[in-house]
């Protein structure tokens, strides 16, 4: 295990509506980054946190928001829900912005209704 | 064009066989490279770097060619428990911590 936790696991939201998800990073990593992956895709970036800071971003409309507190766990809030958001939502941690090694929580399944 | 493209598989083969999974990149730029495996509805795990020289990781091979910007997996006797996705991932150093997936490439091995 790579000791990335999120929650919740599954999550059921219908269109129009607003979802927070939760990650733990691993211990002695400041850095998160979320991902999204579809159905059938590889994941694709959504932003990373660093120290606090939104520290680069996908391309991902603006109702995609996250945070990063002091002790680095990170939410990731999506507003306005449309159809396509239904997805895998993965975080990953690691120890620098920079590092290539990026350790994945289980993820969180999103379904919009 | 996507920035990764991998082969659209699935690949269907029996226990044993030596199957090669191919994947390109876009970004002349980019500096790291790795393979992760999938299993279904499970997260991705880290299978190896991808160094320019070529290495190998038990039954495992990957190979990079900068100048064609291609990398390349092989499995050589391949087991029931391969059965996963293989994804080609590929990080740009000025993109920091972002890592670009190809869309994977499904692999089943029968018995």
């Amino acid at each position: 295990e790579t000791g990335v936790t999120q929650s919740p696991t599954h999550l059921i939201k219908t269109r129009g509506q607003q979802v927070t998800l939760r990650c733990s990073s691993q211990s002695g990593h400041n850095t998160v980054s979320w991902y999204q992956q579809a159905l059938g895709q590889g994941p694709q970036f959504i932003f990373q946190y660093y120290r606090e800071e939104e520290n680069g971003r996908g391309n991902f409309p603006p109702r995609f928001s996250g945070l990063q507190f002091p002790n680095y766990s990170s939410e990731l809030n999506v507003n306005a829900l449309e159809l396509d958001d239904s997805a895998l939502y993965l975080c990953a941690s690691s120890q620098a912005p920079s590092t290539d090694t990026q350790y994945f929580g289980p993820g969180t399944r999103l379904t919009v209704l | 064009r996507k920035e990764v493209e991998q082969d659209p598989g699935p690949f269907n083969v029996p226990e044993g066989a030596t199957v090669a999974f191919n994947c390109t990149y876009s970004n002349s730029a980019s500096q790291s490279f790795f393979w992760y495996r999938q299993d279904c509805r499970k997260e991705p795990k880290l299978l190896m770097s991808v160094y320019s020289s070529g290495n190998e990781d038990g039954r495992f091979t990957a190979q990079l060619n900068r100048a064609s910007q291609y990398i390349s997996l092989l499995i050589r006797d391949s087991k029931l428990s391969d059965s996963a996705t293989y994804l080609c991932v590929v990080n740009t150093q000025n993109q920091g911590g972002k890592l670009i997936f190809g869309q994977g490439t499904e692999l089943s091995v029968k018995p």
